[in-house]
């Protein structure tokens, strides 16, 4: 299971584009990109997926770079309520060593007005 | 069901008492997963249910925890003896597994467990 790296925390402010890498040297050729968004008391909910170039959605972006080694969420036009932790995680679905999976401690991001 | 449902939603127990944590995963899910988070830390694996295959337990902190799973259906997560150690948000996750593909895990609302 590829280890995955990310700043423990970053600040903004409402109306900046927010973007958070995470490293994952040693992640494997099935191996995609997630990354989740965890509000206070509750539980983590899919943002973003990739496996490689960029991904868009309604919420964010995810840039990938050609050797995959780390990888990019970008949230345009922050806002208050953007104020979360974010995960990023590395694996396939059949991934067996995958089960040990953690989670980290992700990037706790606050945005100020 | 609609997402992934947890209960209860709180637990207040006395050190030393067993309790027993509940989650529904999404029908049709065939992984199950559950997850311990103390406050202000990351998720930590726990256990990992596939269909009829043996669960991965490698992620249980010691020999009182153990969960149980029915099926593909609901899971629990009992802790026997509690510690107050033990006091953290218990979060359980389904996913439907596709060979060859991505997964994503639909995480339940967490039971509040406090061991006084």
């Amino acid at each position: 299971l590829a280890k995955t790296t990310q700043p423990i925390s970053m600040d903004s402010y409402e109306g900046q584009e927010v973007n958070i890498t995470c490293s994952h040297n040693n992640i494997a050729t099935n191996d995609y990109i997630t990354w989740y968004q965890q509000f206070p008391s509750q539980g983590p909910r899919f943002i973003i997926q990739g496996y490689k170039t960029k991904v868009t959605n309604e919420v964010a972006s995810l840039f990938i770079p050609a050797d995959r080694k780390s990888s990019t969420l970008s949230l345009p036009r922050v806002s208050l309520s953007d104020t979360a932790v974010y995960y990023c995680l590395v694996g396939d679905a059949m991934d067996t060593g995958r089960r040990a999976l953690t989670f980290g401690s992700g990037t706790r991001l606050q945005v100020q007005p | 069901g609609a997402g992934v449902s947890q209960s209860p939603s709180n637990k207040v127990t006395e050190k030393g008492k067993d309790v027993e944590l509940r989650c529904d995963p999404i029908s049709g899910h065939t992984a199950l997963y559950w997850y311990r988070q103390r406050l202000g830390q990351g998720l930590e694996f726990l256990i990992y249910f596939q269909g009829n295959s043996a669960p991965d337990k490698s992620g249980l902190p010691s020999d009182r925890f153990s969960a149980e799973r029915t099926g593909e259906s609901v899971s629990t997560l009992t802790i026997q003896r509690t510690q107050q150690e033990d006091s953290a948000v218990y979060l359980c996750a389904s996913s439907l597994e596709l060979a060859g593909g991505p997964e994503t895990q639909y995480f339940g609302p967490g039971t509040r467990l406090l061991v006084l």
